[in-house]
């Protein structure tokens, strides 16, 4: 069983298509996250959410928005695609409920969404 | 703007060989560092998570040492082996539990 799932792994669309990223964790955490490998293979972080609620929201275009309907479940939305959303997109989960444990705050990453916009 | 440097950016060594690399990291508002492994085609995954100053933490042959006063950890690999081929990633979490992560250093093993 695949702790945190992504679907799909590729995604290749037109420019100004609207696409979604689905993320799945059956670990039991309460936080997820989304990141972007960037043209220089950095991880950054877009969001996370703890408990369905976003705390952190990086500078990102409002095109991109999350969704978390229940813990287990980040989603996110992308409208008008461009160009430059062309990356991989990495979805993880961790948790963090207490002091000790958010100090081990490991992440468990999923497989990554490659997106190519043509 | 808080950065997270890594080095060498790569890697080359025969088997055998033992090597370390550099992750950098804002010696302000530490709470914790971990070290991941990225192999090609994989997720990354955890290998420590240090949160001491002068922590050193050890698997097998991979060990890693923390100094949060300099802003510096070193990951050792003794006797390299080709299955230790692989990207690795250090992450700097500050006190409002943010992670940000290096760009990694691409380990190449050579049998």
């Amino acid at each position: 069983d695949t702790a945190v799932s992504q679907t799909p792994k590729y995604l290749v669309t037109q420019m100004g298509n609207d696409k979604s990223i689905k993320c799945e964790q059956n670990l039991g955490h309460d936080t997820m996250y989304w990141y972007k490998q960037d043209s220089k293979k950095f991880l950054k972080i877009m969001f996370s959410y703890n408990n369905k609620e976003l705390i952190i929201n990086e500078t990102v275009p409002n095109r991109f928005s999350p969704k978390s309907p229940d813990k287990a479940h980040l989603n996110l939305h992308i409208n008008s695609l461009e160009l430059g959303d062309s990356a991989v997109y990495f979805c993880a989960s961790s948790q963090r409920t207490s002091a000790e444990i958010i100090a081990k705050n490991i992440q468990y990453f999923g497989a990554g969404t490659r997106l190519s916009v043509l | 703007i808080l950065n997270v440097e890594q080095s060498p950016q790569s890697l080359h060594v025969q088997e055998g060989d033992s090597t370390n690399f550099t992750c950098s990291f804002p010696s302000s508002n530490f709470y914790a560092l971990h070290w991941y492994r990225w192999e090609t085609a994989k997720s990354p995954e955890a290998l420590f998570v240090m949160t001491l100053n002068g922590d050193e933490k050890k698997k097998g042959r991979i060990s890693a040492t923390l100094n949060t006063k300099e802003g510096y950890s070193y990951l050792y690999i003794k006797g390299s082996q080709p299955e230790d081929s692989a990207t690795y990633l250090c992450a700097f979490m500050d006190g409002g539990f943010k992670t940000i992560f290096g760009a990694g250093t691409r380990l190449f093993v050579k049998a």
